[in-house]
């Protein structure tokens, strides 16, 4: 069946590292991609997004690769914060319906200072 | 703050209670979500409301029934809830369109089933 998936569960770094959490989805038909950030006690929030006809996009201290022969998605964080802390969400959503995106499983990340 | 307001925040109720949860949004926004958090899985959608139109999980038990009065509200009535219903359920917004991506997420409330 098709699914959005994360490698790792948790990912431990030191403060200042650069972070790189991974996604899998299998539907070829998925088209837009966007992470989530959730931190303990709130709800989800959009961190960045990228659409199937880009394989790279920038933000502030945060790059999403797209890589769509392998169907994988990474999220790079740079100089990791404490702040950073948190679990991270992939969602794909897949072009030709209703706007019903599908959530990953998550992963935790958390930074020690 | 998102600009999406869920109410209550926790709520604990028995198996033979009835409950609402409440989520309003203030950003203008035209399609409306809930979705399921449980421990360790994926976030499950619900139901989703958009442009009038009504979408639903099936597998979603019929002790849950959604109610979206106008586009800045959405309800989530609960009736005869079991202990696996416990949860955070997460309701979410997005401007409906073509061009439009994320959602913005409420903090969610958090439901406890005895």
């Amino acid at each position: 069946g098709e699914s959005v998936g994360l490698h790792l569960p948790t990912l431990s770094v030191q403060e200042g590292d650069n972070s790189i959490i991974n996604c899998a989805y299998s539907n070829s038909a998925s088209d837009y991609f966007i992470w989530y950030k959730q931190e303990s006690g709130k709800g989800p929030q959009f961190i960045i997004d990228i659409r199937s006809n880009m394989d790279k996009r920038q933000g502030q201290r945060v790059t999403v690769l797209l890589n769509k022969t392998v169907k994988h998605l990474s999220l790079q964080i740079a100089a990791t914060q404490p702040g950073d802390s948190a679990v991270y969400f992939c969602a794909e959503n897949i072009r030709g319906g209703s706007y019903i995106p599908t959530f990953g499983r998550g992963t935790s990340l958390i930074v020690h200072p | 703050e998102t600009g999406v307001t869920q109410t209550p925040r926790h709520l604990v109720m028995g198996m033979t209670n009835k409950k609402s949860l409440k989520c309003e949004q203030h950003l203008g926004h035209n399609a409306m979500y809930w979705y399921k958090q449980s421990a360790k899985k994926p976030l499950e959608l619900m139901f989703v409301y958009s442009l009038e139109e009504r979408v639903e999980n099936n597998s979603v038990p019929s002790r849950f029934s959604p109610e979206c009065p106008n586009s800045s509200h959405l309800f989530l009535h609960l009736h005869t809830l079991q202990p696996e219903d416990s949860a955070l359920y997460l309701c979410a917004s997005r401007k409906a369109g073509p061009n439009t991506g994320e959602l913005f997420f409420g903090e969610g409330s958090r439901l406890t089933v005895l």
